[in-house]
């Protein structure tokens, strides 16, 4: 059984352009959802996917999007980014949508705009 | 507006002390609240579930609705519990959680 991957690791991109993270769930895991967590802030919830359609969404702009794919992977896109986008994105996944069983998270993936 | 408060971003005791991390929430309905817990170099992790009333590595948590309150709690400190805690709700539907700002726990020797 693995656990829960992002990458990349670290990533720096210039301000008006677009990035793509990606995300593994643990094995079994059929719902994933992204958070952003500024410096010395809390994750904030950014939307959720379950069985590969969205299913919750906080928020965040529409240039803040998502897709799941068969497999129960994952990406967050981000388009015409803004400097305060720099923050560290953290994916977690877990089983069912309900929302009562355990979120695995993955080790996030710090992004810079610059 | 749902909201979850940690008044303290940095609570440091001794070693053997009782700890409580403080956590206040905002919710028009019933909710779920959890604490999670990341060590210094890991990923975040669940710690412990208001609903399964379990006490884990020591510290337990009481959801008071009367004072939306959701307090963390540990009789005797160990160096071992140093990390950043972060109280969380997850509203009605189940999908969105909402985390506090995070407390830091600094257990001296």
């Amino acid at each position: 059984e693995t656990g829960v991957t992002q990458s990349p690791t670290h990533l720096i991109k210039t301000r008006g352009q677009q990035v793509t993270l990606r995300c593994s769930s643990q094995s079994g895991h059929n719902t994933v959802s992204w958070y952003q967590q500024a410096l010395g802030q809390g994750p904030q919830f950014i939307f959720q996917y379950y069985r590969e359609e969205e299913n919750g969404r906080g928020n965040f702009p529409p240039r803040f999007s998502g897709l799941q794919f068969p497999n129960y992977s994952s990406e967050l896109n981000v388009n015409a980014l803004e400097l305060d986008d720099s923050a560290l994105y953290l994916c977690a996944s877990s089983w069912g949508d309900s929302g009562n069983t355990e979120a695995f998270f993955g080790q996030g993936t710090r992004l810079t705009v610059v | 507006a749902q909201r979850v408060t940690q008044p303290e971003k940095l609570l440091s005791v001794f070693k053997g002390a009782p700890v409580e991390l403080k956590c206040n929430y905002s919710y028009s309905g019933s909710p779920e609240l959890f604490w999670y817990v990341q060590y210094s170099r890991q990923r975040l992790q669940l710690l412990l579930r208001h609903i399964s009333r379990e006490s884990i590595k020591g510290f337990t948590a009481d959801l008071n609705k009367g004072e939306t309150s959701f307090h963390l709690k540990k009789p005797f400190a160990q160096e071992e519990d140093s990390a950043m805690y972060y109280c969380a709700l997850k509203d009605t539907g189940g999908f969105k959680t909402i985390f506090g700002a995070g407390t830091r726990l600094f257990v001296k020797a």
